[in-house]
């Protein structure tokens, strides 16, 4: 059983570049979750979709846009990427869209933006 | 939205029970409590979870007062394997998942 699974594990993009951010999740979960981490700092929210085919803005979306494919998988996506976007970002997902369902957590895609 | 304040780090001992205090004072009715843990280069996981009083399972307690405007996780007998930080997240029943936004944690370091 392999959770939440994100690829790729390291990405290194120049400014300007695009690039896709991708979630799969196998627990057959309703709800997903993209966040953003940065050095000494929490988890910020930056899109989240409750159910298969909606997708709502979280805290920081500027420069994000985000997919629900289908019910296992979420993707993020930079369209023109910017060096304040450098971090280590996580997909996350729950069990339905009851807020207090715990977050299962993937091990999180580090982006450099040069 | 529940603003939490958690202190930014902790020491301790192996053996010891350590206690994580995390204030909450504009929690709503319909709040839950949640901890986690984070190792490095991991994503949070999930640790325990309550609404009131005390929740007991097999890594973790958790104390809230009658208030709820603070809970205490309590860790005990800690190991070097639990140095790791440690967020509070208070999360509403229903509502925007926009409030599902984590502190900064506690940085515990457990000392041989």
């Amino acid at each position: 059983n392999a959770g939440v699974t994100q690829t790729p594990k390291f990405q290194v993009l120049k400014t300007g570049q695009s690039m896709t951010l991708q979630c799969a999740q196998d627990m057959n979960h309703n709800s997903m979750y993209w966040y953003r981490q940065d050095p000494g700092m929490g988890l910020r929210l930056i899109y989240y979709s409750a159910s298969e085919g909606t997708t709502d803005k979280g805290e920081v979306p500027n420069g994000y846009n985000v997919s629900r494919l289908n019910k296992r998988e979420f993707s993020l996506r930079l369209e023109s990427a910017a060096p304040s976007q450098t971090s280590v970002y996580f997909c996350a997902s729950s069990a339905d869209s009851d807020y207090n369902s715990p977050l299962h957590f993937g091990n999180g895609t580090r982006l450099t933006v040069t | 939205l529940a603003k939490t304040t958690q202190p930014i780090s902790m020491d301790s001992y192996e053996g010891q029970e350590v206690n994580i205090t995390c204030s909450h004072n504009n929690i709503a009715t319909n709040d839950y409590i949640t901890w986690y843990q984070q190792f490095p280069s991991q994503g949070p996981r999930f640790i325990i979870q309550g609404y009131k009083t005390k929740v007991t399972n097999e890594v973790a307690s958790l104390f809230i007062p009658a208030d709820r405007k603070s809970s205490t996780l309590s860790l005990p007998r800690v190991s070097l394997s639990d140095t790791a930080v440690y967020y509070c997240l208070v999360a509403p029943r229903s509502g925007s998942a926009r409030q599902l936004t984590f502190g900064s944690g506690t940085q515990l370091t457990v000392l041989p």
